[in-house]
């Protein structure tokens, strides 16, 4: 069974405060690795899609990377309104749905 | 450009009452549909799919039911609601063909059992 684990599960920054966010996953054969960001009340916005290790993905402050067993997305130099829920998800080989972790809540105070 | 919409976004439902959450997607023709639920403390948990027209795969036994009986639309059903209903529903959509990870979420529903 396809399992996603994130850490932490919560994270106080400063402004201004890099960081990092975890994702470890276990899949039988990884198709996909994506980052979600949820707003409260609304649905997920997608980030990024990571297909092999050592793949890289930038978008502003953010920066998904991935290995063999576990992803990051590197916050730099976050503002307030980076404030959200972080999700990851996996997808295994042959074009199964996504399984997701429980996600990190971000926030970041002025 | 796509859009999708779902509603009603809030309600409040006393145990044992029927259930219907509707969600439409423009913008798109045959795309894949999702429906998940997102309760505190767990991640997204998928509920059902469908890649077209009447066909809906499940992937949680519940007393929940979904249909899809137009291209764009899919709605998520309940004869009778228990507790355990409650939370955030989210309706997603991704393009057509293969599942892809890019799903593209309406701004839920949230639905409170009493």
């Amino acid at each position: 069974e396809d399992q996603v684990t994130q850490s932490p599960e919560a994270l106080r920054l400063q402004e201004g405060e890099s960081s990092s966010l975890n994702c470890s996953y276990t899949v039988s054969g990884l198709r996909g690795l994506f980052w979600y960001r949820q707003d409260p009340g609304k649905g997920p916005e997608f980030l990024f899609t990571l297909y092999s290790a050592g793949e890289e993905k930038e978008k502003e402050r953010l920066k998904a990377t991935l290995t063999k067993k576990e992803s990051f997305l590197h916050i730099t130099a976050p503002k307030p309104e980076d404030s959200a829920t972080y999700l990851c998800a996996v997808q295994a080989r042959g074009y199964s749905t996504l399984t997701f972790g429980k996600g990190t809540m971000l926030l970041v105070s002025p | 450009s796509q859009t999708i919409h779902q509603w009603p976004a809030t309600l409040v439902q006393p145990v044992g009452s029927p259930l219907s959450l509707e969600c439409t997607v423009e913008g798109t023709s045959n795309p894949n549909l999702y429906w998940y639920r997102q309760a505190a403390g767990r991640g997204l948990q998928l509920l059902f799919y469908s890649v077209g027209i009447g066909q809906i795969s499940s992937e949680v036994p519940q007393n929940l039911s979904a249909s899809r009986p137009q291209d764009r639309q899919f709605i998520l059903s309940s004869k009778k609601l228990l507790l355990s209903d409650s939370g955030f529903y989210l309706c997603a959509w991704s393009v057509a063909g293969l599942h892809t990870g890019e799903l593209f979420f309406g701004e839920g529903s949230r639905l409170t059992v009493l």
